[in-house]
């Protein structure tokens, strides 16, 4: 049973406009979301998260919209670059402070940025 | 600063066989989570350790179990190996005291083969 769904396996964008890359999960007690980058050959790194209470956070290039009565969220990379080429993972926490790890991955995104 | 180092990069065994992954955490951390990453998926959580015991486990089998040394190092060990056991295992460390997922950062992983 997934409880987090990344429904596109790959996206291609072209440099410079906008990527959109989406997420539905199933379990309501989800109350913290992650988003993770991952490169050939490195481990994940934690690129932007969001809190229940909000339905926007903003970091430079990144946003996230996390919508609660649809269970979706998305990451918005505007604009986009050749170097954002990578596997993008949406990661719901249960328990934020409280779980202390127990991140729930996607099957993640893989991000193309044409130049 | 060394970040999250695991050993080795790659390993290859024969079903039945046992191994060992070792994990040494980033500089400051105290808590070492595991997570595999089969092909195509994302990473699965397997289980996490702080003070040298096992705090949260994902749905694994009692063939995996795992270790934390008093410098917070750690190892993950899996006995009898399936076919289905070959997966990118992942380490992350993080500081207990903060916690959440934003705090995690991974290492690079090691790659098992089951032949």
């Amino acid at each position: 049973d997934q409880q987090v769904k990344q429904n596109s396996p790959s996206l291609s964008v072209q440099e410079g406009r906008i990527s959109i890359l989406n997420c539905d999960y199933t379990n309501s007690m989800f109350d913290y979301f992650l988003w993770y980058k991952k490169y050939p050959a490195e481990g994940p790194t934690f690129l932007i998260s969001i809190s229940s209470i909000k339905d926007k956070n903003e970091d430079g290039r990144f946003t996230v919209f996390l919508n609660k009565s649809a269970k979706h969220l998305s990451l918005h990379i505007v604009p986009s670059q050749p170097g954002d080429s990578a596997v993008y993972f949406c990661a719901p926490a249960d328990n934020y402070g409280g779980s202390q790890g127990n991140l729930i991955f996607g099957k993640g995104t893989k991000l193309s940025v044409k130049p | 600063d060394a970040g999250v180092t695991q050993s080795p990069t790659h390993l290859i065994k024969t079903r039945g066989q046992q191994v060992t992954l070792r994990c040494s955490p980033k500089s400051g951390h105290d808590t070492v989570s595991w997570y595999q990453q089969a092909l195509g998926q994302g990473p699965q959580f397997i289980f996490q350790y702080y003070e040298e015991e096992e705090r949260q486990r994902g749905n694994f089998p009692d063939r995996f179990s795992g270790h934390q040394f008093p410098n917070y190092s750690s190892e993950l060990n899996v006995n009898a190996l399936l076919l289905g056991d070959s997966a990118l295992y992942l380490c992350a460390s993080s500081p207990r005291e903060r916690g959440g997922g934003d705090t995690q950062y991974f290492g690079p992983g090691t790659r098992l083969t089951v032949l």
